[in-house]
Parts: C-alpha cells; sequence; structure tokens
C-alpha cells in the first residue's frame, strides 16, 4: 500500500472549513484514498472516499489531484464535533490487502 | 441494526492472567478484524479473517490468539496477559458494495494489565 503523510496537527476555527491535506505520492493507479475519524479514542468512523475524481457526501468533501499524489479533506463548516484525529489511508480492498492500516493522523482541533 | 459489539467495554486484569474479547457483527460481513491502540498512536493491526474459517495475523499478533467462531463472531484471547497488553482493542468488520468497500468499528475494550 501506498504510504501517506500528514501533518501532525491543525487548529480551525468553528464554522470555517477545515482542509486537511494528505501527501500519497507513491499511490498507484487503482489504489483508492480513504479517510477515518476518530473522535476522542471511540472506534474510527469512515467518512468518505475516492479514486481519482473529486467526491462530496453529507459530512465532507475530497479533493483528489490529477496527478492522484495528494488529496485534501473538506470539513465545510467546522463544529466542535468535529474536534478529532483524522486518517488519509490509501489501499485496494481485496487480494494481498485485507485491512486498513493507519498512520499518526492530523489532529484537528476545532476551536470557539 | 447494531454494527460491531465488543464486550467487554472496560477489564482489569492481572499480568498473567488470561480472557477473551468478544466482537460480534450484524452485517453478514465476511472480514474481520482486531487492533490494538497505545495511547497517542495509531490502530496496529493484530490479526484479522477474510472469511468463516480463516485467520492471518496482522502487524503485532504476538501474545494473541484468535477464533472465527462464525461469519458473527471474532474473538482475540490473551493467554497469559502482560502489562505492554495494556491498549484499547477495537473489532472491525468490512464489506463490500460494487467497488465500495468500508469497515466499520466497535467501540472498543480498555484493557489495563497490572
Amino acid at each position: 500500500d501506498a504510504k501517506t503523510t500528514q501533518p501532525p496537527s491543525m487548529d480551525c476555527a468553528e464554522g470555517r472549513a477545515a482542509n486537511l491535506p494528505c501527501n500519497h505520492s507513491t499511490i498507484s493507479g487503482n489504489e483508492y484514498v480513504y479517510w477515518y475519524r476518530q473522535i476522542h479514542s471511540q472506534g474510527p468512523q469512515y467518512i468518505i472516499h475516492g479514486l481519482k475524481n473529486n467526491e462530496t457526501n453529507e459530512m465532507a468533501s475530497l479533493i483528489i489531484t490529477e496527478d492522484r499524489k495528494s488529496s485534501t479533506l473538506i470539513l465545510p463548516h467546522a463544529t466542535l464535533r468535529d474536534t478529532a484525529v483524522y486518517y488519509c489511508i490509501v489501499l485496494m480492498w481485496g487480494t494481498g490487502r485485507r485491512a486498513l492500516t493507519f498512520g499518526s493522523g492530523t489532529r484537528l482541533q476545532v476551536q470557539p | 441494526n447494531a454494527g460491531v459489539t465488543q464486550t467487554p467495554k472496560f477489564q482489569v486484569l492481572k499480568t498473567g492472567q488470561s480472557m477473551t474479547l468478544q466482537c460480534a457483527q450484524d452485517m453478514n460481513h465476511n472480514s474481520m478484524y482486531w487492533y490494538r491502540q497505545d495511547p497517542g498512536m495509531g490502530l496496529r493491526l493484530i490479526y484479522y479473517s477474510a472469511s468463516e474459517g480463516t485467520t492471518d495475523k496482522g502487524e503485532v499478533p504476538n501474545g494473541y490468539n484468535v477464533s472465527r467462531l462464525n461469519k458473527r463472531e471474532f474473538s482475540l484471547r490473551l493467554e497469559s496477559a502482560a502489562p505492554s497488553q495494556t491498549s484499547v482493542y477495537f473489532c472491525a468488520s468490512s464489506g463490500t458494495t460494487g467497488t465500495y468497500t468500508e469497515a466499520f468499528f466497535g467501540q472498543g475494550t480498555r484493557l489495563t494489565v497490572v
């Protein structure tokens, strides 16, 4: 699986957009970008995933660069409840890869 | 629909004691996983089971055994607990719809070995 690099921590003001970057320069053509978050030691929660197109759901948007070497998770209007550790994971489920591999993630602190 | 359920939520063991952590999922998923998370760290894979009847070692399997009892249940056993196994343990399951695979996690078991 491709390795990912994320900043260890970020701050964001409540109500503003939170933009969390992830570098995955060794990503291969069939690997997806997944984002999970973990709120205060609860179990990780799925946020969004994408292959090469930008994606949006009710929680967030995912912007993947054209060369797919980096991506940005966008929380459009951050709230205090979005304070969490965010994990960017790159993988292709299936033969040879059977589980999510977590790095250290980005600790997002939303400030009132 | 409860998702992934882990029991117990909290446990204190003495060094050398044994215990089994239970995990059950009601989503008809084939794959199940056990992770551990030490303070300030990301999750590390202990064991996983790609389907009923199969188990494979992950990154940190030493000191643990697992049993995939049936499609729903995947248990983790500590035969002789050590203080280094103090951690939060997460069980997860994953399922695929088309090209989309999503993993769901339980709320964790907080284990302290004294």
